[in-house]
């Protein structure tokens, strides 16, 4: 299958801070990429999807201000948590998609990115 | 609401024991039904999809709209088999905004 690469594995920052994680696609380009939030024994809560060259579309409860998606380019997606508070601390993961016939092709996952704010 | 259950957090099993985990979901159109799998320290990967109608590593899975259920069989488990699965749906053709259950792990001992 596909490969998508997730930077960085694993972040600490103190709180108030902002933190980027970038989600690449490495042998296909991501029409599309997902960013997912998933809390210790909880399931992945789908956050944000986002399409290549136009704004992200977040889901219900997801603060658009709080987490800035952009997706720039066919293999590249970033997540920026801005000013992280203790409470946002999580495991953040992307997929990436392609949409090919008017369908999504499947959904290759990162290995995510754990985020610890202090 | 978009919903699936998966009412089992762990199921553990002996080598060549029969397996089956379960998932119920709830959705008002024609959802398409998936299962994922995440083995120890690897990434989240599809195991099957229902439209497929196939079984890969010795896994199947029926759709019964009547009963909204998508359980996952095998009937003879092995070892390699331990790992975390989630059943997942989405609302459209394709993997767009897949909505996933809590998970379920799987040990296979011995």
């Amino acid at each position: 299958g596909a490969v998508v690469s997730q930077h960085p594995s694993r972040v600490i920052c103190k709180s108030g801070t902002s933190v980027k994680i970038e989600c690449r696609s490495l042998d296909f380009q991501a029409t599309t990429m997902f960013w997912y939030r998933q809390f210790p024994k909880q399931s992945l809560m789908l956050m944000a999807t986002s399409n290549e060259g136009s704004k992200a579309t977040y889901e219900q409860g997801v603060e658009k201000d709080k987490f800035l998606i952009n997706h720039a380019s066919l293999t590249l997606s970033t997540l920026t948590v801005t000013s992280a508070h203790p409470e946002d601390s999580s495991f953040y993961i992307c997929s990436a998609s392609e949409l090919a016939g008017g369908t999504y092709n499947e959904q290759f996952f990162g290995p995510g990115t754990r985020l610890t704010v202090l | 609401a978009q919903r699936v259950t998966q009412p089992e957090k762990l199921l553990s099993v002996f080598k060549g024991a029969p397996v089956e985990l379960k998932c119920n979901y709830s959705y008002s159109g024609s959802p398409e039904l998936f299962w994922y799998v995440q083995y120890s320290r690897q990434r989240l990967q599809l195991l099957l999809r229902h439209i497929s109608r196939e079984s890969i590593k010795g896994f199947t899975a029926d759709l019964n709209k009547g009963e909204t259920s998508f359980h996952l069989k095998k009937p003879f488990a092995q070892e390699e088999d331990s790992a975390m699965y989630y059943c997942a749906l989405s609302g459209r053709t394709g993997f767009q905004k897949l909505v996933f259950g809590t998970g379920t792990r799987l040990l296979v001992s011995p």
